[in-house]
């Protein structure tokens, strides 16, 4: 069992469709990251969030942790082919800069 | 700056075999874990260190042994490989503080 579920697991959209990724888990972190990964290559930082509550926006993008830092959530406003990729999520616990990731979102945007 | 690099990027070996996957980082990153990622399980923490001469285990560290001697350089050692190992692993550093995780490009390893 992952310490944190995503979902979906997989999504496919049309060009200019909002959607929402969702990171959950029962455990609490320290702060949590989202990360973009291309085939063949490693996962890219997106944001980091760190305080429960916190909302922070990326041009189309906007994260939230959740209240009682166990969850998060990444909103696509107008997807585009551009953002096709694996989305995942990772939380720190106890401030360690240990980083567990979870199950990873495939989105897919269809032009 | 190059970053994080693996190398090999590709391997193939047979069962009881062992190897040593490297990895290297030129950004004085104190912390490097190695992780592996297999489908629909995102990314499995192996091992990790806080700094040259401290490693401790992750979620998934049986099979695998690592070591770090220097800053700049964490190699994953595998003792005796098993088709159960067969995955992409990837290296990563960072420094203390909210910046994330800069990744390796990654190797593919094939255990058969």
């Amino acid at each position: 069992t992952q310490l944190l579920e995503q979902s979906p697991q997989f999504l496919s959209i049309q060009e200019g469709e909002n959607l929402t990724v969702y990171c959950n888990s029962s455990s609490v972190f320290s702060s949590l990251q989202w990360y973009r990964q291309e085939p063949g290559e490693g996962p890219v930082l997106l944001v980091t969030v760190v305080t429960g509550g916190e909302v922070k926006k990326l041009k189309r993008l906007t994260f939230q942790f959740g209240d009682a830092r166990k969850d998060s959530s990444l909103h696509i406003t107008a997807a585009q082919p551009g953002d096709t990729g694996l989305y995942l999520c990772a939380g720190e616990m106890n401030t360690g800069n240990q980083f567990y990731f979870g199950t990873g979102t495939s989105l897919t945007v269809i032009p | 700056n190059a970053g994080v690099t693996q190398t090999p990027k590709f391997q193939v070996l047979k069962t009881g075999q062992s190897m040593t996957l490297q990895c290297a980082q030129d950004m004085n990153h104190e912390y490097m874990s190695w992780y592996r990622q297999d489908p629909g399980m995102g990314l499995r923490l192996i091992h990790y260190s806080v700094g040259a001469g401290i490693t401790d285990q992750g979620e998934v560290p049986n099979g695998y042994n690592v070591s770090r001697s220097t800053t700049e350089d964490f190699p994953l050692r595998l003792l005796s490989a098993a088709p159960s190992q067969t995955s992409v692993y990837f290296c990563a550093s960072t420094r203390t503080g909210n910046y994330g995780y800069t990744f390796g490009s990654g190797t593919r390893l094939t255990v058969v």
